[in-house]
């Protein structure tokens, strides 16, 4: 899938623990998103980072958070899991730079259920 | 408050007929118009997208229509086939976000 993974690609956690998912690129690139995919909602940003340690809000970031401590790796946490936090997660990367310049691709998802 | 509202949200059509699928958006900061297809268990992909500038772009059989004034832009697809029936997103961006719109479920039957 064009150099991203993302893992786990299913998780079943409890209410009030914390996740952290992982989106894994191979290629460098700069920008990499999350974003959550719910029905009825379609994709809804939660986090994106345009650089190592460069990192901002998206439009549903309320109880998550995000790390990049290094190019390849884009982390997103879950710090004490709730049920409206079940949804499939997309990471994804920015192939040229600006995402109003450039195609987005994404991973094949994390589906993640809070129980 | 969704920023890029989509309609219908689902969809049904024979096989050779056209699908529509249309896009409203309020921010004029917007600059750049996606659509992207999504099959079952897959990330979304991108489809076609267009600019501000530009009325109207086609690939094949997909063609997006765009109008600045009223702040639309339409997805058509045309010859629908069943490998078409997937999940359609129209997005906008500016800069570093893509904002997407709710999603249209798009079935062509044989």
């Amino acid at each position: 899938d064009a150099g991203i993974t993302q893992s786990p690609r299913h998780k079943v956690t409890e209410t009030g623990t914390p996740v952290t998912l992982r989106c894994h690129q191979t290629e460098n690139h700069r920008y990499m998103y999350w974003y959550r995919q719910d029905p009825g909602h379609g994709l809804r940003l939660i986090h994106y980072s345009y650089g190592v340690k460069d990192t901002d809000k998206g439009e549903v970031s309320d109880g998550y958070s995000v790390s990049r401590s290094k190019t390849e790796d884009f982390l997103l946490t879950l710090e004490s899991a709730t049920s409206s936090q079940t949804s499939v997660y997309f990471c994804a990367i920015s192939l040229q730079g600006q995402v109003n310049n450039s195609p987005l691709h994404f991973g094949n998802g994390t589906r993640l259920t809070v129980t | 408050q969704q920023q890029v509202k989509q309609s219908p949200q689902s969809l049904i059509v024979q096989k050779g007929g056209i699908s529509i699928i249309n896009c409203a958006y309020e921010n004029t900061a917007f600059d750049y118009f996606p659509w992207y297809q999504q099959f079952p268990g897959k990330g979304p992909a991108l489809l076609i997208a267009i600019r501000p500038d530009v009325s109207e772009k086609k690939e094949g059989r997909f063609t997006i229509s765009f109008n600045k004034s009223a702040k639309q832009f339409s997805l058509h697809i045309m010859d629908s086939q069943p490998g078409d029936s997937a999940t359609y997103f129209c997005a906008a961006s500016s800069a570093d976000k893509l904002i997407f719109g709710t999603g249209t479920r798009l079935q062509v039957f044989p």
